[in-house]
């Protein structure tokens, strides 16, 4: 079974704050990834990592950052929340090959008054 | 490009009925396809893959088979249950394993 953590499970904030959405995984997997989720549920791929010191955008653009400092872990941050940014965030962390699958965290609810 | 296409839902089943959710893909080269589950509440579960054409990827009562002839991956379960309640996702990722595409999910509700 996959262990990949994100923290806080839900949070509700105020505009203007900044943000830190947390995602840590004990597998070792160099890939890992933020998602959006709608609420219609389709998934948007908004940041990627192959690596350490690697982050790409992904297909959805997003006012978020990442960071990729160690393996474990891949910070998403936004500096000044706004009601546009309410939405479910997933991490997710996969192995280097062909075929492998990722594997999710439980998410992050996040509502921005 | 690459994509994937899942039957609209949701889908609403008694409880012992048979279940199919159909998924077609396109895609150059080999993908390896994928079917994740997101149960409220939480992140998306791996449910079953297949990595070749002719598998069968089978996982808790659940099945698919990679059908490369009609580019499809459709979801199969012979008796669901209300705890198969939950929104269903195919995948595609591509041959080179740089790219994961989801299909836009499918909210399947079990009533007994």
């Amino acid at each position: 079974e996959a262990d990949i953590y994100q923290t806080p499970r839900y949070l509700v904030i105020g505009t203007g704050k900044k943000i830190t959405l947390e995602c840590s995984q004990t597998m070792g997997h160099d890939k890992m990834y933020w998602y959006q989720q709608d609420p219609g549920m389709e998934l948007h791929l908004i940041h990627y990592s192959y690596g350490v010191n690697s982050t790409e955008k992904g297909d959805l653009s997003s006012e978020s950052t990442v960071s990729r400092i160690r393996t474990e872990h891949f910070p998403l941050t936004l500096e000044s929340a706004r009601p546009s940014h309410t939405s479910q965030y997933l991490c997710a962390s996969g192995e280097t090959g062909v075929g492998q699958p990722q594997h999710f965290g439980d998410g992050t609810r996040l509502s921005i008054l | 490009g690459n994509s994937v296409t899942q039957m609209e839902g949701p889908v609403t089943l008694s409880e012992e009925a048979f279940l199919t959710i159909n998924c077609t893909y396109t895609a150059t080269g080999y993908p390896s396809l994928f079917w994740y589950v997101q149960y409220p509440g939480e992140g998306l579960q791996l449910l079953l893959k297949a990595t070749k054409a002719d598998d069968k990827g089978s996982n808790k009562g659940f099945e698919a088979t990679y059908r490369k002839e009609t580019t499809s991956f459709h979801l199969e379960k012979g008796s669901v249950q209300v705890s198969d309640s939950a929104v269903y996702f195919c995948a595609l990722l591509n041959q080179a394993g740089t790219a994961l595409i989801f299909g836009k999910g499918t909210t399947l509700s079990v009533s007994s």
